[in-house]
């Protein structure tokens, strides 16, 4: 079966500093793609960054980027330059090539402190 | 540009009483749509899911159904409300060739 795990329940991180939250997956699928998914107070989910396994290069988005090690199947997040916003749930998601469904992790709380 | 519109925002019930939920999408044709329930600082769980008008894959066995009457319309259903059915309610829809899925503002309800 495929499984999401994320290890940290809660993080917490000073206002423009850098956090990296993690996120490990065990899957059999060679075709698969991950995504990592954010849910402020308002609790609306919003997509943040997603990785197709098929590609090498660690996708990135402004302040966003991940550290894709398919051998080791973690998928981490890295968020620089903090900011207040950032304050929220982070969920890390999967989903092999030929599902239509995502399988998710726990979360992780992450605070900003000013 | 797509969006997603879910409504009631948010719905107190009583006990026993029936629900309707409704999520519908614009900006794009033949989404597959999903329902998620998630409990107080937990993750999701899948509820429904459907590829196209009635057509509905129910993921855990409970006293809520989904329907599809339009293509981009999904209503999660209750017929009597219990107190376990406490939740947020998020839609999310996904397109045919991408395989991320975005997601309405949600619905909280309490049974009371």
């Amino acid at each position: 079966a495929q499984t999401v795990t994320q290890s940290q329940p809660e993080m917490s991180v000073q206002e423009a500093e850098t956090v990296t939250l993690s996120c490990t997956y065990d899957t059999s699928e060679n075709n698969y793609y991950l995504f990592w998914y954010k849910q402020p107070p308002s609790r609306q989910m919003i997509l943040v960054i997603r990785q197709e396994a098929y590609k090498q290069q660690n996708a990135t988005e402004n302040r966003f980027s991940v550290n894709f090690q398919k051998a080791a199947k973690s998928f981490s997040l890295k968020i620089s330059d903090s900011q207040l916003g950032d304050t929220a749930m982070y969920f890390c998601a999967f989903r092999a090539g030929n599902n239509r469904k995502l399988i998710w992790g726990l979360g992780t709380s992450l605070a900003v402190n000013p | 540009s797509q969006t997603i519109h879910q409504w009631p925002a948010t719905l107190v019930q009583p006990v026993g009483s029936p629900l309707s939920l409704e999520c519908t999408v614009e900006g794009t044709s033949n989404p597959n749509l999903y329902w998620y329930r998630q409990a107080a600082g937990r993750g999701l769980q899948l509820l429904f899911y459907s590829i196209g008008i009635d057509q509905i894959s129910s993921e855990v066995p409970q006293n809520l159904s989904a329907s599809r009457p339009q293509d981009r319309q999904f209503i999660l259903s209750s017929k009597k409300l219990l107190l376990s059915d406490s939740g947020f309610y998020l839609c999310a829809w996904s397109g045919r060739g991408n395989y991320e899925q975005y997601f309405g503002p949600g619905t909280r309800l309490t049974v009371t």
